[in-house]
């Protein structure tokens, strides 16, 4: 199975900057997804990172708030712009080949706390 | 759209009973139903998946179609079981992989 890096681990950063994650996987993928872990709460998918053109965003989340690159098949970034407290939350990188059965799997996730 | 529920938020039983984990989901289409759990302080990760029929650490699920569930159970649980418990469902179709839509979770403790 793919192994996920992620860094940073955490962050704590201050209200209206912006802080890039990255996410780098061991093995080319189709796919790779970004979530957001907020506290308490399950797993919301925020875009599917595709390779080569624009990222697929999920309702509710917006290309200028969480610009997204994936530049090749292992590697993405989710930026999260204009930081609010609301933001603070624990961040995943997931990665799947394609075809069915085929699970996904997780990074260890960014901590962010905006202050 | 799909949508997956885990009625319980948290679960707690003693080391040797038999736990059940619950799991109801609604999709129009024939879904992948997943398990995944997260220890304290671990990458959440696949316990086990419909499609594989599996036991993983004991665990067993079965998809019911019919009732549009995916519970899972372990007839004797562990102390080393208590984690946090999410059911997760992608979209079943050829071609390319879809997202996972993920339940709310389950915190099973079991008490020694």
């Amino acid at each position: 199975s793919a192994v996920i890096s992620q860094k940073p681990s955490r962050d704590i950063c201050q209200r209206g900057t912006s802080l890039t994650i990255q996410c780098q996987v061991d093995s080319q993928v189709t796919m790779m997804f970004w979530y957001r872990q907020q506290p308490g709460q399950s797993l919301t998918l925020i875009a599917t990172a595709n390779q080569g053109s624009e990222a697929t965003y999920e309702s509710g989340f917006v290309i200028d708030k969480f610009p997204i690159s994936r530049p090749n098949l292992t590697f993405s970034t989710l930026t999260v712009s204009n930081m609010s407290p609301e933001d603070s939350s624990i961040y995943l990188c997931s990665a799947a080949d394609g075809g069915l059965g085929r699970p996904q799997h997780f990074g260890d996730g960014t901590r962010l706390s905006i202050l | 759209a799909q949508r997956v529920t885990q009625p319980e938020k948290l679960l707690s039983v003693f080391k040797g009973a038999p736990v059940e984990l619950k799991c109801n989901y609604s999709y129009s289409g024939s879904p992948e139903l997943f398990w995944y759990v997260q220890y304290s302080r671990q990458r959440l990760q696949l316990l086990l998946r419909h499609i594989s029929r599996e036991s993983i650490k004991g665990f067993t699920a079965d998809l019911n179609k019919g009732e549009t569930s995916f519970h899972l159970k372990k007839p004797f649980a562990q102390e080393e079981d208590s984690a946090m418990y999410y059911c997760a469902l992608k979209e079943r179709s050829s071609g390319s992989a879809r997202q996972l839509t993920f339940g709310s979770g389950t915190q099973l403790t079991v008490l020694p």
